[in-house]
């Protein structure tokens, strides 16, 4: 069963950037898409954007659009998400998922990380 | 304000049933697959139900999913313990081309 491993947690300062990082741990993203949901403390899940590398599409929830780019390194299996121009707001949990196609079911989730940003 | 509307909160007590509804509108829920969630304190969410109503291997055929027009049900039969956790529904928006969660709904086990 394929994971999805996360880079470590992140403490950044507010107006900077963070790049959050998911490996597949085996195959690749191919024949799937991949999105970035966030969670801060006591909330719900948030979609932030995905990407669909077969297919070269990505799009962006309009809260973040101009601030997050979402990008796949297939010659890896690591998919990358850089979210910049940081507040405090954006302090919360970042999770990747591989979803797929058709359903848009989230099959496989990383396991988060936390994004803490403080001046 | 989250784009599919699920109740905060529902309960029942163990060994019985419950449902969780999530609605929405003919660009989402109308249009594409709905998905389920569950949540466990603590961790990342797991996908229980997909295409509507189909289960990944692995998940128990206590828990199920259906779809009427705007609105989609996740049912769950036999409740245990160890169902309490946030349960999400998602979908595809077509008119925003954005995904969309609903608000959650906490599930107690009395």
């Amino acid at each position: 069963q394929v994971q999805l491993v996360q880079s470590g947690a992140e403490v950044k300062k507010p107006g900077s950037s963070v790049k959050v990082s998911c490996k597949a741990s085996r195959g690749t993203f191919s024949n799937f898409g991949i999105s970035w949901v966030r969670q801060a403390s006591g909330q719900g899940l948030e979609w932030m954007g995905g990407t669909i590398p077969i297919y070269r599409t990505t799009n962006y929830a309009q809260k973040f659009q101009g601030r997050v780019s979402i990008t796949t390194d297939e010659s890896t299996s690591t998919a990358y998400m850089v979210l910049s121009s940081l507040r405090s707001e954006d302090t919360a949990i970042y999770f990747c998922a591989r979803v797929l196609i058709v359903s848009f079911g989230f099959d496989v989730w990383g396991l988060g990380t936390t994004v803490i940003v403080s001046s | 304000q989250s784009v599919l509307t699920q109740p905060p909160s529902v309960s029942a007590a163990s060994g019985q049933k419950v449902t969780i509804s999530c609605s929405g509108s003919s660009s989402n829920i109308g249009k594409n697959y709905v998905s389920w969630y569950q949540q466990l304190p603590g961790t990342a969410p797991k996908l229980l139900i997909y295409d509507n109503n189909r289960r990944p291997s692995g998940i128990p055929d206590r828990f199920s999913g259906s779809k009427s027009g705007t609105s989609a049900t996740l049912g769950i039969t036999g409740l245990q313990p160890g169902d309490e956790a946030d349960y999400y529904c998602g979908t595809w928006d077509s008119s925003l081309s954005v995904g969309v969660f609903g608000g959650g709904t906490k599930l107690t086990v009395l």
